[in-house]
């Protein structure tokens, strides 16, 4: 089955670092890109950024560029989004998202997504 | 970076009838790179439509999208008790990909 799997709800304090996953399975994870969507409670999606496995290539948008981390790990089939320093804002519901093959970025696949609360 | 408004905010409609939601964007875009999405309460996003109107997979044949430019709209022709959600529209043609804020279809 074609899936992606994220890990599991977290609750931080602000200033903690924080590293949340996506696993990919039953495709050829490193030929698709896999994109990080954000929720915040009760509001709408945001589009963070997005990654090509295969050689790594990374784009954000402007909105989380320098606040989040995203990257891949090949040889296990995973995403991930992290943060070094969280701040209460952080809390949200996070997606990984995956476009079909090629360049047209449109999600077809999700993750459940992975609840992060960040609170003192 | 292309700003999608989406109208109504809200719709507030019974079952059976005709669902019209609006997704205009802030400058002309590529019919190819729009996409409408569903997300019911507590459920990730799932994608209804891309290219402006082509159906995805498994998607019923009440559910078409349509529109060019900055103009676009996502029709349910008869809406089914599953269908009372929040929709969104999703610019995808380049980096960052963009949403609209969401158009949530209420159970009048």
């Amino acid at each position: 089955e074609v899936q992606l799997v994220q890990s599991g709800a977290e609750v931080k304090k602000p200033g903690e670092s924080l590293k949340i996953s996506c696993k990919g399975s039953g495709y050829s994870f490193t030929n698709y890109w896999i994109g990080w969507v954000r929720q915040m409670p009760g509001k709408g999606l945001e589009w963070m950024g997005i990654i090509y496995p295969g050689d790594s290539d990374t784009k954000y948008s402007p909105s989380f560029q320098g606040q989040v981390t995203i990257s891949a790990d090949r040889s296990i089939s995973t995403a991930y989004l992290q943060w070094s320093t969280l701040k209460a804002s952080d809390t949200a519901m996070y997606y990984c998202a995956r476009p079909p093959r090629g360049n047209y970025w449109y999600f077809d696949l999700w993750g459940r997504g992975t609840l992060v609360t960040v609170s003192s | 970076e292309i700003v999608l408004t989406q109208s109504p905010g809200t719709l507030s409609l019974s079952p059976g009838e005709r669902a019209t939601l609006s997704c205009r964007a802030s400058q002309s875009v590529s019919s190819t790179y729009l996409a409408w999405y569903q997300q019911e309460p507590g459920q990730a996003p799932r994608l209804l439509i891309y290219g402006a109107s082509s159906r995805a997979t498994g998607i019923p044949d009440r559910f078409s999208g349509s529109g060019s430019g900055t103009d676009f709209s996502l029709t349910i022709s008869r809406l089914e008790p599953e269908d009372f959600a929040v929709y969104y529209c999703h610019h995808y043609g380049s980096s960052p990909g963009t949403f609209g804020q969401g158009t949530k279809v209420e159970i009048k």
